[in-house]
């Protein structure tokens, strides 16, 4: 079965640091991976996603995710935070099946 | 373009009465459907998915079921709720008959207190 860790309950960063937010991942066969944005009381955005080639992919708001095949890893990374990116972020995964698998989240808070 | 509805936004309903919770897609056919709880802003428990009309796999035993009536519509149903279903509950699809990446789409969730 698949699963998804996120390791850090929160991160914190200052505003124009560069920001990482990690996720591992366990899966059978090739994964899909994606991250997900949520605002308080508010429903998931979609940020990026990998499915195939280039390790880098970008997404929305600036964000990017680096695909690590032989570390089972799919970090999060921008390279200035803004105290707008506060929230917290969703790792997932999902494997050939239909199943979409979330980490537990991880809150990321950017001080001015 | 696609859409998806999740109503209600909020919801109290005292122990042991019923819960139906409601969620539909627009603008698609077929979607993969799921239902997701979030327990205190953190992480998403998967509750159930369905690939197709009357198909649903449950991921988690519990007080809830769903159902799939029509192809864009998912429910959450109860027959008589707990304290500890008090929860936020979000519905999400995805695109079917794409190659396998799609990402999933979600509603705006639905507060549910349990008094």
């Amino acid at each position: 079965a698949q699963s998804v860790a996120q390791p850090e309950d929160q991160v914190n960063v200052a505003e124009g640091n560069p920001l990482t937010v990690k996720c591992t991942y366990s899966v059978s066969g090739n994964p899909y991976l994606f991250w997900y944005v949520q605002y308080p009381n508010r429903g998931l955005q979609f940020l990026l996603k990998y499915i195939t080639g280039d390790n880098l992919v970008k997404g929305s708001y600036g964000f990017e995710a680096e695909f690590n095949k032989s570390q089972t890893s799919f970090h999060l990374k921008k390279p200035s935070a803004l105290v707008s990116d506060s929230a917290l972020y969703f790792c997932a995964v999902r494997d050939n099946t239909d199943k979409l698998i979330f980490g537990t989240g991880t809150r990321l808070q950017v001080f001015p | 373009s696609q859409t998806i509805h999740q109503w209600p936004a909020t919801l109290v309903q005292p122990v042991g009465s019923p819960l139906s919770l409601e969620c539909t897609v627009e603008g698609t056919s077929n979607p993969n459907l799921y239902w997701y709880r979030q327990a205190a802003g953190r992480g998403l428990q998967l509750l159930f998915y369905s690939v197709g009309i009357g198909q649903i796999s449950s991921e988690v035993p519990q007080n809830l079921s769903a159902s799939r009536p029509q192809d864009r519509q998912f429910i959450l149903s109860s027959k008589k709720l707990l304290l500890s279903d008090s929860s936020f509950y979000l519905c999400a699809w995805r695109p079917t008959g794409l190659p396998g990446g799609t990402e999933a789409f979600f509603g705006q969730g639905t507060r549910l207190t349990v008094v």
